[in-house]
């Protein structure tokens, strides 16, 4: 069975620019949830999606946002790239909502802005 | 306020000894924690998921524990080898509801040592 996969691995981008990642969950996962993880400030949850419909937000400025698709698949992009938004991003499916039951991450995307 | 705190925030051990992870939470309603294993730049592995009615959880080396009156949770690792060197993070879920999130600790950064 295919884990949750991330794409990209690593990506370095400038100031001001904007990033797109990508999440496939495992098959039969219906929520995707996206966290940041610095060393300063730990895992810091993001925004949570279960069946196309975001079910909750963390705090984070509007240049974070994200979508999920019909097949479960999700994106979130950050515009106006800021340094300190140099980060790994991490997401998660699970069968039901986070807060249920376990999550399987995948192996994030390395984020760097220069 | 809804906090979970671990503690220590690193340890050192020898190969072949034991150690325990220490969780504490102020999380309030309850309904389940969660360990979590994390290698250097990979994602978060599931370790034990635990309700408030149960004590006890292992997962083969790994035992955690939880006492819901006292609001703590300690990850007990047997016989510990160098694949045990990651960060053990401790998470809490407050209700099945989605309009809660779930509240992260800051992690134990474990380090075995031949």
């Amino acid at each position: 069975k295919a884990g949750v996969t991330q794409t990209p691995r690593y990506l370095i981008k400038t100031r001001g620019q904007q990033v797109t990642l990508s999440c496939s969950p495992i098959s039969g996962h219906r929520s995707v949830s996206w966290y940041q993880q610095t060393p300063g400030q730990g895992l810091q949850f993001l925004f949570e999606y279960f069946s196309e419909t975001q079910r909750n937000k963390g705090n984070f400025p509007g240049r974070f946002s994200g979508r999920q698709f019909s097949n479960s698949r999700s994106e979130m992009n950050v515009s106006t790239l800021e340094l300190g938004d140099s980060a790994l991003y991490l997401c998660a499916s699970s069968l039901g909502l986070a807060v249920t039951g376990e999550l399987f991450f995948g192996e994030g995307s390395r984020l760097t802005v220069l | 306020k809804n906090q979970v705190e671990q503690s220590p925030q690193s340890l050192i051990i020898l190969e072949g000894k034991n150690c325990t992870l220490q969780c504490n939470y102020t999380v309030s309603p309850f309904s389940n924690l969660r360990w979590y294993k994390q290698d250097t730049g990979r994602g978060p592995v599931s370790l034990t998921i635990m309700t408030f009615s149960e004590n006890t959880k292992s997962n083969r080396r790994y035992t955690a524990t939880l006492d819901a009156d006292t609001k703590q949770s300690s990850l007990h690792i047997t016989a510990s080898q160098l694949s045990d060197s990651a960060s053990y993070i401790c998470v809490v879920s407050p209700n099945w509801d989605s309009s809660y999130k779930l509240i992260f600790g800051s992690g134990t950064r474990l380090l075995v040592r031949p």
